[in-house]
């Protein structure tokens, strides 16, 4: 089946450590968006892609990297400088011109201990 | 800037009854306009979507109406059922940007 994964489901960081979350589709889309979800709240986005080894800041992107060497994977790396990590991170994808159908993940949770 | 404004909640209600989750958006122009649903530790999932103005969106029981006057798109459902519970998001997509703005969405219970 076509979808899109993310992994892992839960997670877990000492403060200070960097962490990659995992972000890979099989839709063939060009276009992936990475979001975070604090309690209560909206998306934000970090970090989006609309072709292979391109991408562009969102509205947060401070704290977070990202690369796009592979159509299929958008890695999000939590860096030491986010000051504030723990949230839930959605990964997306959007195929052909329309970019407002989004397919997502379901989501990891991380959790800086 | 183009935004979104969702109607706070939670909102509860009681099984079969109306809903209505209002949705109004800045823009310019002549932005698509979506509602997305997130379930209980899920992702979210395309509900409905209209393109142009007048343009009804439909799925599952769930209607909105794209209202350029009142530059609203309130999402409706005639008899709610407890499988409805969620959060639902209102979003625009402006015609020349990559990216969809997002409303801060809206809870929803539904009580047996």
């Amino acid at each position: 089946d076509g979808g899109i994964t993310q992994s892992p489901k839960y997670l877990f960081r000492k403060e200070g450590q960097n962490v990659t979350l995992s972000c890979e589709q099989n839709l063939n889309h060009d276009a992936m968006y990475w979001y975070r979800q604090d309690p209560g709240q909206g998306l934000r986005l970090i970090y989006y892609s609309q072709i292979v080894n391109d991408f562009q800041k969102g509205d947060i992107a401070e704290g977070y990297s990202v690369s796009r060497e592979k159509k299929e994977s958008f890695p999000l790396t939590v860096t030491s400088a986010q000051k504030n990590p723990t949230a839930f991170y959605l990964c997306a994808s959007v195929g052909g011109r329309s970019l407002g159908t989004q397919y997502f993940g379901p989501g990891t949770r991380l959790t800086v201990l | 800037g183009n935004s979104v404004t969702q109607m706070e909640g939670p909102v509860t209600l009681s099984e079969e009854a109306f809903l209505t989750i209002n949705c109004t958006y800045t823009a310019t122009g002549y932005p698509s306009l979506f509602w997305y649903v997130q379930y209980p530790g899920e992702g979210l999932q395309l509900l409905l979507k209209a393109t142009k103005a007048d343009d009804k969106g439909s799925n599952k029981g769930f209607e909105a109406t794209y209202r350029k006057e009142t530059t609203s798109f309130h999402l409706e459902k005639g008899s709610v059922q407890v499988s409805d519970s969620a959060v639902y998001f209102c979003a625009l997509l402006y015609s020349s940007a990559s990216k969809i703005i997002f409303g801060s969405g809206t809870r929803l219970s539904i009580r047996p």
